[in-house]
Formats: structure tokens, sequence, C-alpha cells
């Protein structure tokens, strides 16, 4: 299986601030990367596919980078909204894996 | 819009099965591309892929998994389900129904997702 491994496993950032949250997989996974957003109680949400693509209705504040096995999702101008838990996923094989996920709070 | 909802017991007693169904709406189960699949979600908030199936092809399984799972589909009623067997408290989980599209290049990987179903296993 590809391990995918995010970090940090938390952050807390202000208002305003831009926010970085990296996922290196085990092996190269090609351009076979998302990012998604998880508030309590609800499913995952797709913001990200292919390292860099957004879901249609996704808002251009959310940014995925990267290649081969490490990347990078940032989030500009953190609003109170954007207070979740982020999780990458590689889907360039069976079985997919995520990351650990990453709990971003505001300070 | 594609949209999937769980269905199925909220308690499992141990050594027994662990049994749900999703059903899809908003478009077919047959969809050329689309693959069905678990997820589940630990307490602790791990997700963990548990298998897809396609409506023309075999089902794939998570190997750590292999031996205690079956997905099936039923295009009559446009739903597919999950069978898990010899379940045990680990077993206790949000288990989510997902589509991933495999269309497209390049492909935008699962943008679709139920709502989840808490299972917990006890006696």
């Amino acid at each position: 299986d590809i391990q995918m491994t995010q970090s940090p496993s938390s952050l807390s950032a202000s208002v305003g601030d831009r926010v970085t949250i990296t996922c290196r997989a085990s092996r190269g996974i090609s351009n076979y990367l998302a990012w998604f957003q998880q508030k309590p109680g609800k499913a995952p949400k797709s913001l990200i596919y292919a390292v860099s693509s957004l879901q249609s209705g996704v808002p251009s504040k959310f940014s995925g980078s990267g290649s081969g096995t490490d990347f990078t999702l940032t989030i500009s101008n953190l609003q109170p909204e954007d207070v979740a838990t982020y999780y990458c996923q590689q889907y360039y094989n069976y079985p997919l894996t995520f990351g650990g996920g990453t709990k971003v709070e505001i300070k | 819009q594609v949209q999937l909802q769980e269905s199925g017991p909220g308690l499992v007693k141990p050594s027994q099965t662990l049994s749900l169904t999703c059903t899809v709406s908003g478009g077919s189960i047959t969809r050329g591309g689309y693959y069905w699949s678990w997820i589940r979600q630990f307490p602790g908030k791990g997700l963990e892929w548990i298998g897809y199936i396609y409506y023309s092809g075999s089902p794939y399984y998570n190997p750590s998994l292999k031996s205690r799972v079956t997905i099936s589909i039923d295009t009559s009623k446009n739903s597919f389900s999950l069978k898990l067997t010899s379940v045990t408290a680990a077993d206790t989980a949000v288990y989510f129904c997902a589509g991933e599209d495999r269309t497209g290049i390049p492909p935008p990987g699962t943008p679709y997702w139920g709502q989840g179903t808490l299972v917990t296993v006890s006696s």
C-alpha cells in the first residue's frame, strides 16, 4: 500500500493568514492526489483533484501544488468557515489511501 | 447532481455480519467510469478505503479486509451494498459510500459521498 503522511497534524492560525499543509507519499503517485475538507459530523468534501484542479464550486482560496511524492495544500485568507480537518488522498493505486489529517483552527 | 444515501443497522453484535446499502440518486449506477466505493472512518478520525464495485466488473477489496468483505450491486434499485463478516469492536466506525469518477484526464477522484452512518459493534 502507498502510505500518505501529512504534516502538521494540527495548526492554529489567525483570520486572514495563509496556511500550508503538506502531504508526502511513500512512492511516486504521478498527479493522482486529492485533498478533502471535513467538518464535524459531515462527510469529507472533495476540494482538489489531480494535485491542483479545483472541484466545481470550490473557492480559489484553496490551491494545491506538488509532484511525485511531495504535495501541498494552501488556504489563503483563512476564515472561520475554513475550520475543519483536511485530508490528502492518493488515487494512483488501489487500495486508495488517506493521510492522517490536519486539523485547522483559528487562533 | 449525484447523491448517495447509506442505510442499515446502527448496532451490530460481535461476530455477526454488518450489512449496509447505498442508494444512488441523480444518476445511473451503470454510468461508465464511475466506481462505487465504501470507506470507513474510525472514532480516532482515520479513513480506510474498504473496496469498490463497478457495474460491469468484479469488485476490488482492500487486502486488509478481503477475507471478510463482500460488495455487491443491484442495478434495478440503483444501489450497492456492503457486507462485513465476523465483526469486532475494531469495526466500529462511520461508514461512507462514495462515488469515484474515473472519467476524464485527469480523473476527478471521489467527488460524491453519502452523509455516512455510524455502526457500533457491541453486545
